[in-house]
């Protein structure tokens, strides 16, 4: 299936830092998408991305879609302990809901 | 409003045995997907559902799963027989009417299952 390259893998931060991870894949996406997953829990939605070059905030969060569609960053500013849980992309090819894609995560530690 | 539920939240069953994942879609949904994570593959979709009726199953893995939703409150993810492969955690999603769109999906906590 499709690949959704997403980096890194894992980070491991001071509280305060700000954290930058990113997605590539080889084809083009109408919909990028980042969750978020605590522990025991499923992905709960952060931000959706519907053009390319946008740009969209969510409290301290902001994702962009890339202008090649091939690809999108996440951005957490001033992190706190919260923030801890794995991060995932997913994009979307098309405008039904079965063709989409998502990335392995990024697993973030914050330590206080 | 309660959410997906899942049930069970955890499952250990030995190969061979048949293994049945049930989920509650929000009241109001009308689509319903099931998904697989695990370490080495991420979030899989395997099947979902417009309606009480199964619309994409290209992700189930083989015959020895099934999936059915005998109406808009009930779904049941079978495995039989189950296999030490098939450990992971089932997801189980609903999202409202309207074009089926991903960002719309509201996740349950997950059925964490282990086959020995």
């Amino acid at each position: 299936g499709q690949q959704l390259n997403q980096s890194p893998q894992s980070m491991f931060i001071q509280e305060g830092e700000d954290v930058s991870m990113n997605c590539t894949s080889s084809s083009i996406f109408n919909t990028w998408l980042w969750y978020k997953q605590d522990p025991g829990e499923g992905p709960v939605l952060l931000i959706a991305l519907y053009k390319a070059g946008e740009l969209t905030s969510n409290g301290r969060l902001t994702a962009q879609f890339g202008i090649t569609r091939k690809d999108s960053f996440l951005n957490i500013s001033a992190s706190i302990p919260s923030d801890v849980g794995i991060y995932f992309c997913a994009g979307q090819i098309g405008g039904t809901g079965n063709q989409f894609y998502f990335g392995t995560g990024t697993s973030l530690t914050v330590i206080p | 409003d309660a959410g997906v539920i899942q049930s069970p939240r955890h499952e250990v069953t030995e190969m061979g045995q048949e293994v049945t994942l049930r989920c509650k879609p929000i009241s109001g949904h009308n689509s319903l997907f099931w998904y697989r994570q695990t370490m080495m593959r991420g979030l899989e979709l395997l099947i979902y559902f417009n309606n009480n009726v199964p619309i994409d199953d290209s992700g189930m893995p083989e015959d020895r799963f099934s999936a059915k939703m005998p109406n808009a409150s009930f779904s049941t993810l079978k495995i039989q027989p189950s296999e030490p492969r098939d450990s992971a955690v089932y997801f189980c999603a609903s999202s409202p009417p309207g074009r089926v769109r991903t960002d719309t999906q509201y996740f349950g906590p997950g059925t964490r299952l282990t086959v020995l």
